[in-house]
């Protein structure tokens, strides 16, 4: 059975930085492409930023509003992905999701439960 | 970017109507299309890939269709656990990659 566990998310004060987590078993890590996706309150679906397998280059990509201010990393050893996300807005408050792209295929097949980060003063 | 349309942005009917929820394509994506459902407080599902293919798992009453710009997802048969809201997403180019603005769907 696949799980996926995200953590780390809290309160932050604008131009901080915070860094989530998402842990995950049930399914070849290493082989997976991983997004983070995200959910402002009340509002939609938004992709942050996604990192391939190091097979397939381990390459990132980003939205254009976080490009630069947050970095998806990943420790297949740790089953763990990462988003490191500095210079904090109060646009960034939103739940966000770790998204498994199990086929490298771009879509989405399993989903962690989301972590709410608030930036706020 | 492409942009991704969703209509309506919500939709109430009663157990057993046929639904159908519509995306559009700012430009030609082919089959790359995902619908996804999510109920409040939770994580979205993928039902649908590749614009018609069915997840495992998921209810047959549920199906997808289109090709280019155009997409529709339609419920046989509405059930009380499919209200929910849906979101349509392209999987053809990123970054990036996009999804629909959301379509609520409630049993009268």
């Amino acid at each position: 059975e696949v799980q996926v566990v995200e953590s780390g998310g809290g309160l932050v004060q604008p131009g901080g930085s915070l860094r989530l987590s998402c842990s995950a078993s049930g399914f070849t890590f290493s082989n997976a492409w991983m997004s983070w996706v995200r959910q402002a309150p009340g509002k939609g679906l938004e992709w942050v930023g996604r990192i391939k397998s190091k097979t397939d280059g381990g390459t990132t990509d980003y939205v254009a509003p976080v490009k630069g201010r947050f970095t998806i990393s990943r420790d297949d050893s740790k089953n763990t992905l990462y988003v490191q996300m500095n210079s904090l807005k109060t646009e960034d408050t939103a739940v966000y999701y770790c998204a498994i792209d199990h086929n490298s295929d771009n879509y989405f097949d399993y989903w962690g439960q989301g972590t709410l980060l608030t930036v706020s003063s | 970017d492409i942009q991704m349309t969703q209509s309506p942005s919500s939709v109430s009917a009663s157990v057993g109507d046929r639904i159908s929820i519509t995306c559009r394509a700012s430009q030609g994506i082919g089959t790359w299309l995902g619908w996804y459902q999510q109920k409040p407080g939770k994580a979205p599902k993928l039902l649908i890939y590749g614009a018609s293919s069915l997840r495992g798992g998921v209810p047959s009453r549920f199906s997808g269709s289109g090709s280019g710009t155009d997409f529709t997802l339609t419920i046989s048969s509405l059930q009380p656990e499919d209200s929910a809201t849906y979101y349509c997403q392209q999987a053809n180019s990123l970054p990036p990659l996009t999804f629909g603005g959301g379509t609520k769907v409630e049993i009268k």
